[in-house]
C-alpha cells in the first residue's frame, strides 16, 4: 500500500538533546511538509520541500532543521534550540510542486514529549 | 503570518441534524482552498480542493461552497451521523508554488 510512514509514534527528548523524526513516502510525490500541532491550535508549518535538495522555512522554523536528500524521505530534527518541543508532529506530501489543485496526504504523526 | 479563521471552534449536534461551519480568509491572498477531515487517532484526509469563486463541491452528505471575493467557504453536512464526528480543517494556498496554511479547525461531535 502506498502512503506516508512516520516514526516513531511516540518520542521523548531529554533537555539539550537533538532528536530526529522520520518521514518516508512511497507515493512518488515531489513535495513534502512538516506541521506541528499544539493543543487548541491549528497545524503550523515548520518546513516544506518542493523538490529534492531544496527546502523552505515555514512559519515556525526556529529550532528545527530538515534535509531532503532523497525524494521519498524528509526527516525533521528538533534541536536543543527549540525550547518548547512538546507537540504532535505531522508529515505530509503532495504530488507536485503546484499545490493549486493538489491535496495533501498525511502520515499518522509523532507525539514528541520532553522528559 | 496569513490568518485563516474557522468558526465555530466546536459544535455538538444530534444525529440526523444538518450543520454547517465557516472558514474565513483574506480575499486578497487566495489561490486555492482545501478542506480536510481529521478523525481521532487517524490521519487528516482531504475532502475538497476548491479554486474558483462560486465553486461548489459535494461528496456524499458533505458539500462545500466558496466565495473568494468576500473571503469565505462553508462546509455543510446533511443528516449528521456519529461517524462524521471529527475535526474539520480548512487550509489556504496563496500562490501555486506556495505553502498550505491551516485554520484552527472546527471540532464536530455527533450525538447518537
Amino acid at each position: 500500500d502506498g502512503g506516508i510512514t512516520q516514526s516513531p509514534k511516540y518520542l521523548f527528548r531529554k533537555e539539550g538533546q537533538n532528536v530526529t523524526l522520520s518521514c518516508e513516502q512511497n507515493l512518488n510525490h515531489d513535495a513534502m511538509y512538516w506541521y506541528r500541532q499544539d493543543p487548541g491550535q491549528g497545524l503550523r508549518l515548520i518546513y516544506y520541500s518542493q523538490i529534492v535538495n531544496d527546502f523552505q522555512k515555514g512559519d515556525i522554523a526556529e529550532g528545527y532543521s530538515v534535509s531532503r536528500e532523497k525524494k521519498e524521505s524528509f526527516p525533521l530534527t528538533v534541536t536543543s534550540a527549540q525550547k518548547n518541543p512538546t507537540a504532535f508532529y505531522l508529515c505530509a506530501s503532495s504530488i507536485g510542486r503546484d499545490i493549486t489543485n493538489e491535496k495533501l496526504f498525511f502520515g499518522s504523526g509523532t507525539q514528541l514529549s520532553v522528559l | 503570518i496569513l490568518n485563516v479563521e474557522q468558526s465555530p471552534q466546536s459544535l455538538h449536534v444530534q444525529e440526523g441534524d444538518s450543520t454547517n461551519f465557516t472558514c474565513s480568509f483574506p480575499s486578497s491572498n487566495f489561490y486555492a482552498l482545501h478542506w480536510y477531515r481529521w478523525e481521532t487517532a487517524k490521519s487528516p484526509e482531504a475532502l475538497f480542493v476548491m479554486t474558483l469563486n462560486g465553486d461548489e463541491k459535494k461528496k456524499g452528505r458533505i458539500s462545500a461552497t466558496l466565495n473568494t471575493k468576500e473571503g469565505y467557504s462553508y462546509l455543510y453536512i446533511k443528516g449528521s451521523q456519529p461517524e462524521d464526528s471529527a475535526t474539520y480543517l480548512c487550509a489556504l494556498v496563496k500562490t501555486s508554488y506556495d505553502k498550505v496554511i491551516f485554520g484552527p479547525g472546527t471540532s464536530l461531535s455527533v450525538i447518537p
